[in-house]
């Protein structure tokens, strides 16, 4: 399978707890992104990357939340001190610039904080 | 800014047409994405505007206004397998700006 993968696919933790989300983009795309999408809406842009560099975060984010893509090619989303308000879907995706930016989705981490 | 607007809910008849309209606020518009989102998984790529006109592909079209901030996916021959979710997404700078979606409801 050469689509996006993201792990894990579930994820239930405490109020207080860290957690981090990994993503494996298709391997030649040059761009990934990160969402949250909560029930009934669509994906909120979180943060992306062009290779290594983090090109924008969204306002909304707060410092709990960071997300990191070394190497240019996995990323891993981190937050800290999770809360109830942080339960949702975070959806990966990734593209190739050079075509239009058609972003492939990843089938998500779902988050549940207790 | 950007903004996206889409209707929440359309209700059609197996075999029928359904246009879903989207309309939006972008500053640096690059251009316009559908994507189709089944309940519990990801979206999935339907269709990419950056000129207006209409892209055709099979039971699926999409058209573009840039002057008008307009765009609508048209959905043909409706089948029971297309109930799900439509996104409407505009592309600038790099970023994309997703609608709420329109949950599109086909009845036998």
């Amino acid at each position: 399978d050469t689509g996006v993968s993201q792990d894990p696919r579930h994820k239930i933790t405490k109020r207080g707890q860290n957690v981090t989300f990994r993503c494996d983009p298709i391997s030649e795309h040059n761009r990934l992104y990160w969402y949250r999408q909560t029930l009934g809406q669509g994906p909120e842009f979180l943060t992306y990357f062009q290779n290594e560099a983090q090109l924008e975060k969204s306002r909304l984010l707060s410092d709990r939340f960071s997300a990191e893509r070394p190497k240019g090619s996995f990323s891993t989303l981190e937050i800290q001190r999770t809360e109830q308000g942080d339960s949702a879907m975070y959806l990966c995706a990734s593209s190739l610039e050079q075509s239009a930016d058609t972003q492939y989705f990843g089938p998500g981490t779902r988050l549940t904080v207790l | 800014g950007q903004n996206i607007d889409q209707p929440t809910e359309m209700t059609a008849t197996e075999g029928a047409i359904v246009q879903i309209n989207c309309t939006y606020q972008t500053s640096g518009f690059n251009g316009l994405f559908w994507y189709q989102q089944h309940a519990g998984e990801a979206p999935t790529f339907l269709s990419y505007n950056v000129l207006d006109g209409l892209e055709e592909k099979g039971r699926f079209s999409s058209f573009l206004s840039r002057s008008k901030g307009y765009s609508y996916l048209l959905l043909k021959e409706l089948q029971m397998k297309d109930s799900a979710s439509y996104l409407c997404a505009s592309h600038s700078w790099g970023k994309f700006q997703f609608g709420a979606g329109t949950q599109v409801v086909v009845t036998p």
